[in-house]
């Protein structure tokens, strides 16, 4: 069964404190990994699509990297508006995408 | 600003009671998708539509329906409404021709069944 795991479920960051979001899924034949930021009370907002062992994509402070088993996002010195809930997924069966529960992340000033 | 909009963004109904939630699509997106957010978890598939007809679901009972319109827009409909129906509604569009499959999605529409 396809199935997406994202570790740690909350995580709590000082303003500069790196840190690294994990995504481990189970497909076969994968056709892309998503993430996405959502803020509380709204939609998901797209950040990165990764194909292949080994791509990586930046945006700002933050870092998507894939392996065959799983994905990272690397938060380098994350200040308060990076906090939101941070949420993984891949395509299976046709277009849908299958999410993780979602890593909570709050960064303190 | 992804061009996807919803409403209602907020909306109480009693359990038994129907919903219908709206969804305009990011123009030149053909394909609309629904989720269930559950509260702390995430997105849960309901269902997709391309060319007006629907073309995947999701472990969803058949009173939840829905309709794409030759505009590109849809509508959620959910009959006899139960507790655990409260979420948030979420609609996704995406390119069918685009090869990065990234869908984008709206604000949502937030049901509480009481």
């Amino acid at each position: 069964e396809d199935q997406v795991t994202q570790s740690p479920e909350a995580l709590r960051l000082q303003e500069g404190e790196s840190s690294s979001l994990n995504c481990s899924y189970t497909v076969s034949g994968l056709r892309g990994l998503f993430w996405y930021r959502q803020d509380p009370g709204k939609g998901p907002e797209f950040l990165f699509t990764l194909y292949s062992a080994g791509e990586e994509k930046e945006k700002e402070r933050l870092k998507a990297t894939l392996t065959k088993k799983e994905s990272f996002l690397h938060i380098t010195a994350p200040k308060p508006e990076d906090s939101a809930t941070y949420l993984c997924a891949i395509p299976t069966s046709g277009s849908r995408l299958t999410f993780g529960e979602g890593t909570q992340l709050t960064v303190n000033p | 600003e992804t061009g996807v909009t919803q409403s209602p963004t907020h909306l109480i109904k009693t359990r038994g009671q129907q919903v219908t939630l709206r969804c305009s699509s990011q123009s030149g997106h053909n394909t609309v998708s629904w989720y269930q957010q559950a509260l702390g978890q995430g997105p849960q598939f309901i269902f997709q539509y391309y060319r007006e007809e629907e073309n995947g679901r999701g472990n969803f009972p058949p009173r939840f329906s829905g309709l794409q319109f030759p505009n590109y827009s849809s509508e959620l409909n959910v009959n006899a409404l139960e507790l655990d129906d409260s979420a948030l509604y979420l609609c996704a569009s995406r390119d069918r021709n685009s090869n990065t499959g990234e869908l984008f999605f709206g604000e949502g529409s937030r049901l509480t069944v009481l």
